[in-house]
């Protein structure tokens, strides 16, 4: 599997924007890109995923770069709840790529 | 609606002891993962089923470890003679299908401490 980069911590502020950078340079064309987080004490939870295309759903954005190198998560108001461990995870679209192959992730202090 | 659920949530093995740890995914789901997390790391991919066939085992650490899924519905995670290096939390997820990019449902863990 190709192998994610991602800062080990972040900080941010409760209600600014977080932008949680991911980087993917051996991504192959077949690698959708996942977000996962895990809580404290929980089973991770599943995010966002996107292909090429910036995506939005009711909990975060994805933005991925033209050339597929790289991605940001966004998370457009951080709550406290939002403080978790974030990992980006590659995961190619073919019978070998069943499993998720976890890094180390971003751990997300959110202060109030 | 009911999310996967694993038992027991905390399990306490003297070492040498065998242990059974289950999984309940959710209803209809075709594939089930277990996947291991040690203290301060990203879980780590033990074995995986579709149905009731066991198509990867490959993260399975030793054969020690063993799994089943005999209905294709709940699925049990058998760790013979614990040794003190399987202390780890547990997971189990569920998805909906075989393939494509769906995502996976995680339960809470069990959190195995053998002493």
């Amino acid at each position: 599997d190709a192998k994610t980069t991602q800062p080990n911590s972040m900080e941010s502020n409760e209600e600014e924007p977080v932008h949680l950078p991911c980087n993917h340079s051996t991504i192959s064309g077949t690698d959708y890109i996942h977000w996962y987080r895990q809580l404290p004490s929980q089973g991770p939870e599943y995010v966002i995923h996107g292909l090429t295309s910036n995506v939005n759903n009711r909990m975060a954005s994805l933005a991925i770069a033209e050339d597929r190198k790289s991605s940001t998560l966004i998370l457009h108001r951080a709550t406290l709840r939002d403080a978790a461990v974030y990992y980006c995870i590659l995961r190619a679209n073919n019978n070998a790529g069943n499993m998720l192959t976890f890094g180390g992730g971003t751990r997300l202090m959110v202060k109030p | 609606g009911a999310g996967v659920s694993q038992s027991p949530r905390y399990k306490v093995a003297k070492r040498g002891q065998d242990v059974a740890l289950r999984c309940d995914p959710i209803s209809g789901h075709v594939s089930l993962f277990w996947y291991q997390q040690a203290l301060g790391q990203g879980p780590e991919f033990l074995t995986y089923f579709q149905n009731e066939a066991q198509l990867d085992k490959s993260g399975l650490p030793s054969d020690r470890f063993f799994a089943e899924r005999p209905e294709g519905s709940v699925s049990t995670l058998k760790i013979q003679r614990t040794q003190q290096e399987d202390s780890a939390v547990y997971l189990c997820a569920s998805r909906k299908s075989g393939h494509g990019p769906y995502e996976q449902y995680f339960g809470p863990g069990t959190r195995l401490t053998v002493t």
